[in-house]
């Protein structure tokens, strides 16, 4: 069975940092690309990053860029979001999520349960 | 902004058929994908490539795509596919983006 097990949300101030981790089981985490999606409350899911299966290519939203750092290793089938000069709209539930098919054709099939990122003074 | 447009909200008679669209151009060279998903949980893939269905999403969701506007059908609603649906697909340079979203209630 597929699961994805989000950690490490919780409340910071802004300005401040956090790292969310995801880790993967039932599955060969070091063949599929993840992705980090969030939604804010009351609003629509947001991608946020994404990362290839071996970690060497990354993408951000314009959003999150150069503030955001999206990494993983596949030794411990984990996937990573460090967020750095966080805002206030930046709270919101963060997901990870497995991606599946390829660059014209990708969708995310399995996803976490969420973890709630707080940022507030 | 969402470079994916979707009607904010849509309703449905029980047994019903309802139309899910997501407009923009970028949908003329990439697919979209569709999710469902209810308070308090996570998303749930319903359609991918073209018109695939994951194990255990029933045959009654369907997707279609035309020009710039890919859809989901809901034929025969249930009161349980009352939700929040999004597409997720590309934007214009390539970055992955996600629909507005749309509200469907099942009257």
């Amino acid at each position: 069975e597929v699961q994805l097990v989000e950690s490490g949300g919780g409340s910071v101030q802004p300005g401040g940092s956090l790292r969310l981790s995801c880790v993967a089981s039932g599955f060969t985490f070091s063949t599929y690309a993840m992705h980090w999606v969030r939604q804010a409350p009351g609003k629509g899911l947001e991608y946020v990053s994404a990362i290839s299966s071996n970690g060497v290519t990354t993408y951000y939203a314009t959003s999150v860029k150069g503030r955001f750092t999206i990494s993983r290793d596949n030794s411990k089938n984990t996937l990573y979001l460090q967020m750095g000069s966080l805002r206030a709209e930046d709270m919101a539930v963060y997901y990870c999520a497995r991606e599946i098919g390829d660059y014209y054709d990708s969708s995310v099939d399995y996803w976490g349960q969420g973890t709630l990122v707080t940022v507030s003074s | 902004s969402s470079e994916l447009t979707q009607d904010p909200a849509v309703s449905v008679a029980l047994g019903q058929t309802v139309r899910i669209t997501c407009q923009g151009d970028s949908l003329r060279n990439y697919y979209a994908s569709w999710y469902q998903q209810k308070p308090g949980q996570a998303p749930v893939l319903v359609v991918y490539h073209k018109n695939n269905r994951p194990s255990g999403i029933p045959d009654r969701f369907s997707g279609s795509s035309s020009g710039n506007t890919a859809s989901l059908t809901i034929t025969g609603a249930q009161a349980e596919d009352e939700a929040d649906y999004y597409c997720y697909s590309r934007d214009s340079s390539g970055n992955h983006v996600f629909g507005t979203g749309t509200k469907v209630t099942v009257l």
